[in-house]
């Protein structure tokens, strides 16, 4: 069935980075904008990070620009994000989703994955 | 603090009408549509709502959004007990080119 599936959380030491990849199945991922969305613990969402079909759009919020990186691979099927200079504030599920095939904007995230825990911690 | 302004609680007796809201601005709900999400303890967040009013197919139609200005609500009729979850509204911000979330609201179902 369609899914998402996230893998590469862990426990992080403060300042390090981490690298977390989204594998999806059973849709024509290269059509769809995906994003990143995390919930600290016993928080609410916070999106992170879109990237348009193409991989040649990429947007962040203001929380983690300039520490984010988020990329994908067509064509095996994957979303990646690298959080660098990591902090406690990051501890939290991360979550990739899928958005639309038209704007950004235009689409809910209608598929998400189960998420993967980041712990940041000495 | 979140972008979305949602009410942090809401409950209800099984068969009751709850309503849940969410407050935003020009920049987002006055402009954009408006999604819904559930999140049951534990799970992924769910989509429940999307272009404020139309629901997957798979969520039943005891729930229903709208939209009015800068503000959205969500209702849900013949509260059940395994509708006790946090709720989530959603738009896309043209301010900021990215999503905002309500801070969510926690239903407890009495």
């Amino acid at each position: 069935q369609v899914q998402l599936v996230e893998s590469g959380g862990g426990l992080v030491k403060p300042g390090g980075s981490l690298r977390l990849s989204c594998a999806a199945s059973s849709f024509n991922f290269k059509a769809y904008y995906m994003s990143w969305i995390r919930q600290a613990p016993g928080k609410g969402l916070e999106w992170l990070s879109y990237i348009s079909p193409s991989g040649t759009t990429i947007f962040y919020a203001d929380s983690v620009k300039g520490r984010l990186t988020v990329s994908r691979d067509n064509a095996n099927n994957s979303l990646f994000l690298h959080l660098d200079s990591l902090r406690a504030g990051d501890t939290a599920v991360y979550y990739c989703a899928r958005g639309g095939i038209a704007v950004p904007g235009a689409a809910a995230f209608d598929i998400w994955g189960q998420g993967t825990m980041v712990t940041v911690s000495s | 603090q979140s972008e979305l302004t949602q009410p942090p609680s809401a409950s209800g007796t099984p068969g009751q009408r709850v309503t849940i809201s969410c407050s935003g601005g020009s920049s987002n709900i006055g402009t954009n549509t408006v999604n819904w999400y559930n999140q049951l303890p534990g799970m992924a967040p769910k989509l429940l709502i999307y272009s404020n009013s139309q629901r997957p197919s798979a969520v039943p139609d005891r729930f229903s959004g709208s939209k009015s200005g800068t503000s959205a609500s969500l209702a849900i009729t013949g509260l059940q007990s395994e509708d006790e979850a946090d709720y989530y509204c959603a738009a896309w911000d043209d301010s900021l080119s990215g999503w905002v979330f309500g801070g969510g609201t926690k239903l407890t179902v009495l």
